[in-house]
């Protein structure tokens, strides 16, 4: 059965301080991966999608790596708008729906 | 990126009564849209998948006669709860998939039956 799982379910940072998200998956055949940052009463906001082991995205403070097992979203030198909900999902072969974590919430104090 | 818009974002029902969302794509086309319920601080539960000029796809456990799914258009998908009780209070979130099979996502509605 696909799944994903996320650590850890909650995290404070302070300022400045970086760290990495987990997104730990087993899925039959990967068609993708997919982070989003999520803020409370909102729909999720799309960050990236990984592709294939090996491959690397960057966006502002935040890059997302991918293993065959894995994904790491880091946080270079957080800042307090970095506060948010994190998801992370994947997408089997053979099917459009989207598995998501329960997400990592992530607080960064100024 | 692209952009959905899902209206409205906050409903107060009677119990009994029907509601109805709607999720559009405003930019692109979506052959494929998805409809997601969401509970406090937990992560998105799939409740139907929808698909343009078809029948929704409800994932097991959710009941197809009180959450009426209709894609009318490639731009356009709707969710109706009917006969709402307030046990079907939650925030209700689309999605429409794009052409590299990312999602993007509605604001979400919150929907409060009492």
């Amino acid at each position: 059965e696909d799944q994903v799982t996320q650590s850890p379910e909650a995290l404070r940072l302070q300022e400045g301080e970086s760290s990495s998200l987990n997104c730990s998956y087993t899925v039959s055949g990967l068609r993708g991966l997919f982070w989003y940052r999520q803020d409370p009463g909102k729909g999720p906001e799309f960050l990236f999608t990984l592709y294939s082991a090996g491959e690397e995205k960057e966006k502002e403070r935040l890059k997302a790596t991918l293993t065959k097992k894995e994904s790491f979203l880091h946080i270079t030198a957080p800042k307090p708008e970095d506060s948010a909900t994190y998801l992370c999902a994947v997408q089997s072969s053979g099917t459009y729906k989207y598995i998501f974590g329960t997400g990592t919430r992530l607080k960064v104090l100024a | 990126g692209a952009v959905v818009s899902q209206h409205p974002s906050r409903v107060i029902c009677k119990s009994g009564t029907s509601v109805k969302i709607e999720c559009r794509s405003l930019d692109f086309q979506a052959t494929t849209m998805f409809w997601y319920r969401q509970f406090p601080k937990q992560s998105l539960m799939l409740m139907a998948t929808s698909n343009e000029g078809s029948k929704a796809t409800y994932e097991q456990g959710v009941e197809k006669d009180k959450f009426l799914i209709n894609h009318a258009s490639l731009t356009l998908s709707t969710l109706t709860v009917t006969s709402a009780h307030p046990e079907d209070s939650s925030f209700y979130i689309c999605s429409a998939r794009g052409h590299q099979d990312e999602a993007f996502f509605g604001q979400g509605t919150r929907l409060t039956v009492v």
